[in-house]
């Protein structure tokens, strides 16, 4: 399968706590992109990678978030202390020129 | 404030007849314009796209169809079949090569009756 995975595909953690998540592109994609979905909205835009540079950040990305792209290929999203308010779907996608292509999405649910 | 609406949560069509979504957007910077389809516990699938200069666009049974002016898209599936029973986001973004963030719409959960 040569598609976009990502690893955990669920995850149930305590308030307060770190979590991370990983993303593994297309491999001939050299841009990556993360977005958040809640329940009755379509998916929004966290954050861009071209190649292992982060290029763009939405202002969802709270100082509590952080995303490494090293070496241009897998991504990784932290979250520190989440927050009730972190639990959704996150999905990363990626490309090379205007379509992007989405993994199955991780969910985080913080109790 | 959405700057791209999906107006209908949901749409139900009989198999074998035409599905027709609609997508509405304001900010006029918007120069590419996608179409995904979404099941339950997967990421969503890149169906179809246009670009501004173009008002049409076909791949199949799928055709989309973009009116600038009224800054209106919409998604035609003929004929529709039980298969494309999905949610049915509409995006966009303003680069026109797809290098930024993709703004989606809430989606619509389209419902094929046998």
């Amino acid at each position: 399968d040569t598609g976009v995975s990502q690893n955990p595909r669920h995850k149930i953690t305590k308030r307060g706590q770190n979590v991370t998540f990983r993303c593994d592109p297309i491999s001939e994609h050299n841009r990556l992109y993360w977005y958040r979905q809640t329940l009755g909205q379509g998916p929004e835009f966290l954050t861009y990678f071209q190649n292992e540079a982060q290029l763009e950040k939405s202002r969802l990305l709270s100082d509590r978030f952080s995303a490494e792209r090293p070496k241009g290929s897998f991504s990784t999203l932290e979250i520190q202390r989440t927050e009730q308010g972190d639990s959704a779907m996150y999905l990363c996608a990626s490309g090379v020129m205007s379509e992007q292509y989405f993994g199955p999405g991780t969910r985080l649910t913080v109790t | 404030d959405q700057q791209v609406k999906q107006n209908s949560p949901s749409l139900s069509v009989q198999e074998g007849r035409i599905s027709i979504l609609n997508c509405d957007y304001t900010n006029s910077m918007f120069d590419y314009f996608l179409w995904y389809k979404k099941y339950p516990a997967e990421g969503p699938t890149f169906l179809i796209s246009i670009s501004s200069i173009k008002d049409k666009n076909e791949d199949g049974r799928f055709t989309v169809f973009l009116n600038k002016s009224a800054k209106h898209l919409s998604l035609h599936i003929v004929p529709s079949q039980p298969g494309d029973s999905a949610v049915y986001f509409c995006a966009a973004s303003t680069l026109g090569g797809g290098a930024d963030g993709l703004t989606f719409g809430k989606g619509t959960h389209l419902i094929i009756q046998p």
